[in-house]
């Protein structure tokens, strides 16, 4: 089973604390881990894609890291606005023959950031 | 920027009803897919397609059917709407290339069938 898990399920912060998303998955054959932004009732928009050989990627007050050995990858929040209040998605871009290119994701962190 | 754009943001349907849902995309990425998302069981794939006329059943294909007569679209078929199939729908589509190899999702359509 190609599990991605996500902890916490929700998280409410006060603005301006820093604050770290965790995902797990349980499947090493990983083409890339990719973060996604969910905004209510919307699509979702792609934060960071941290490829296979990398180990970690950067935007702005974003930093995501991805450990394969231990099957883990961190989104790491600085200085949290309320701004980026949202869900947070993880998921793992598959590179086994049978379902190569195919992405699997967690159920997500739905992040409150309150004034 | 890449643009996945899908027919209807809403769309209501009775039982029984044929639909179609239509993603297009402007960026000829090979790869397209279609989701549906439910609150607490996350984004399950129904559909995925790699290339023109080919398609491969996800891990809900059931009650779907797709198609992809050109690269830039896929649609998604709904061949007798049933109140389960209520949800959100998402297409998404992706590239090989390494370097743009991010998958972008268009933004949703919200189905209702009464």
């Amino acid at each position: 089973k190609q599990e991605v898990t996500q902890i916490p399920a929700a998280l409410s912060v006060p603005e301006g604390e820093n604050l770290v998303l965790n995902c797990s998955f349980t499947d090493s054959a990983i083409y890339n881990l990719q973060w996604f932004r969910q905004d209510p009732g919307k699509g979702l928009t792609s934060l960071l894609l941290i490829q296979s050989s990398q180990r970690e990627q950067t935007s702005g007050r974003l930093n995501a890291s991805l450990d394969k050995s231990s099957g883990r990858s961190t989104l790491y929040i600085a200085a949290s606005q309320p701004g980026d209040s949202a869900t947070y998605l993880c998921a793992r871009r598959s590179s086994r023959g049978s379902t190569l290119g195919r992405l699997y994701f967690g159920r997500g962190t739905q992040l409150t950031v309150w004034p | 920027d890449v643009k996945v754009t899908q027919s209807s943001r809403y769309l209501v349907k009775r039982t029984g009803e044929k639909v179609f849902l239509e993603c297009v995309q402007d960026m000829d990425h090979e790869n397209m897919f279609w989701y549906r998302q439910d609150p607490g069981l996350g984004l399950r794939l129904i559909y995925f397609s790699y290339d023109v006329k080919m398609k491969e059943k996800g891990d809900i294909p059931e009650g779907y059917s797709v198609s992809r007569e050109k690269k830039e679209r896929f649609s998604l078929i709904l061949e007798s709407a049933s109140t389960n199939q209520t949800s959100m729908y998402l297409c998404a589509s992706t590239t090989w290339d390494r370097s743009t190899d991010t998958q972008y999702f268009g933004p949703g359509t919200r189905l209702t069938v009464l």
